[in-house]
């Protein structure tokens, strides 16, 4: 069954704590890209990449790092200096950049 | 700034009736996508576009676009309740390598 998924679902974070969300496709697309979404707003590019070990800022990079060290595998780390990180996180692949995108679940980042 | 702008930001109708629901940008594009988003999920790719096409039709969905006014349109006909969703437009440039998305359209389908 292919597809994207996301884990986990719901993320608690405390104060000056860095946490890592999960993106994984069995797709075989080259291209993955981490959004981030506000309530009633639309999506905002954090990072993304286009091969293995290759990845690019998007407009809101500040706070937040990524790797990729394998095809199916892009994970974002939110970082204790993304002051306002209470959103919903969508990760996204695609064959090849500017085509289609293939969104996962989401997971959505609250703050204790 | 790229950014597609929906219009309207919220639409309700009732079941049966047409939706339409509009995309303006700034920048040329070489292509624009809708997608749908259910709340609280990820969103679902309804339809691309490519700069080069007027029209396209997938199932109950119409898409146009008019490269000259920067704009393009989703219709969506014979509307269901399971339609309710929010659609958002998404459209790259020429130069770059990412997709910039609107707010959204919300639209409520009233059984």
């Amino acid at each position: 069954d292919g597809g994207i998924t996301q884990s986990p679902k719901y993320l608690f974070r405390k104060e000056g704590q860095n946490v890592t969300l999960s993106c994984e496709q069995n797709l075989n697309h080259d291209a993955m890209y981490w959004y981030r979404q506000d309530p009633g707003q639309g999506l905002r590019l954090i990072y993304y990449s286009q091969i293995v070990n290759d990845f690019q800022k998007g407009d809101i990079a500040e706070g937040y790092s990524v790797s990729r060290e394998k095809k199916e595998s892009f994970p974002l780390t939110v970082t204790s200096a993304q002051q306002n990180p209470t959103a919903f996180y969508l990760c996204a692949s695609s064959i090849w950049r500017k085509e289609t995108q293939y969104f996962g679940p989401g997971t959505r980042l609250l703050v204790l | 700034s790229q950014q597609g702008e929906e219009d309207p930001q919220a639409l309700s109708i009732q079941e049966g009736e047409n939706a339409t629901m509009n995309c303006s940008y700034k920048t040329s594009i070489n292509n624009l996508q809708w997608y749908r988003q259910n709340s609280g999920r990820g969103l679902v790719h309804l339809i691309l576009i490519r700069s080069n096409e007027r029209e396209k039709h997938s199932g109950r969905l119409r898409v146009t676009l008019d490269t000259s006014k920067k704009s393009s349109s989703l219709l969506i006909t014979a509307s269901r309740a399971a339609d309710t969703a929010s659609y958002f437009c998404a459209t790259d440039a020429n130069t770059g390598n990412q997709f910039y998305f609107g707010t959204g359209t919300s639209l409520t389908v009233i059984p």
